[in-house]
């Protein structure tokens, strides 16, 4: 099976709130795990990408936390800002290549 | 450095019209995928080529859409006849990757299509 699935759907946050999705994935094959950020007119742009060998990955305000024996991974916001506003996709693909599979997506609104 | 330079933007036919879109990847980027977007949900790979020769293409509706990189640079992808459910944005990207290495894949703008 492929899939990722990701959730939730639509997520709004208080300015300075922390922001949290989800996902999980059943092919034990993935092992790169990237989540994209697209705003509106414009193509999917690496965020953030963690490997199975660590659990956790920051950069900034953005962290992966990822948990292998459950097959699933998340994305954190911290000191969410109105500028984050944008639809967050995770991904994940297998060995061999990068050939990604993408969950369905998450509209972020961050409320000033 | 430039990104991905996909034309046109937008695109308007009829059902049963053919369609050509047209991607050039970054620069040294070995391959390049072309990935297609319906609305509301996430991208989906059609193919992949590595240089000029495909890789993976088994998501790719062979009967009405196929896509070419003669030259190992730039690629074009061809819907002939459309249907209403191939409206979508279609999304190029390329990346470095050689091997088992797996690297950013940079998106391009896309071509938002639509059929009526």
């Amino acid at each position: 099976q492929q899939q990722v699935k990701q959730s939730p759907q639509s997520l709004i946050v208080q300015k300075g709130g922390i922001s949290i999705i989800n996902c999980a994935y059943e092919n034990t094959a993935f092992d790169y795990f990237p989540w994209y950020q697209q705003f509106p007119g414009k193509g999917p742009a690496l965020l953030i990408a963690i490997r199975p060998d660590v659990s956790e990955k920051k950069e900034g305000r953005f962290t992966i936390s990822f948990n292998k024996s459950a097959k699933q991974f998340s994305l954190h916001i911290m000191d969410s800002q109105p500028g984050d506003s944008a639809t967050y996709f995770c991904a994940a693909s297998p060995g061999g290549g990068n050939k990604l599979v993408f969950g369905a997506g998450t509209i972020l609104r961050v409320k000033s | 450095e430039a990104g991905v330079a996909q034309s046109p933007r937008y695109k308007i036919i009829e059902k049963r019209q053919s369609v050509a879109f047209w991607c050039n990847p970054i620069s040294g980027h070995a391959t390049l995928y072309w990935y297609q977007q319906i609305l509301g949900q996430g991208p989906k790979l059609l193919i992949q080529f590595q240089n000029n020769g495909v890789v993976d293409d088994s998501q790719l509706p062979k009967d009405r859409f196929s896509a070419e990189r003669l030259k190992g640079v730039d690629s074009t992808l061809k819907i002939q006849p459309a249907k209403l459910e191939d409206s979508a944005v279609y999304l190029c990207a390329s990346s470095r990757n050689s091997g088992r290495i797996n690297t950013e894949a940079f998106f391009g703008q896309g071509t938002r299509l639509t059929v009526v």
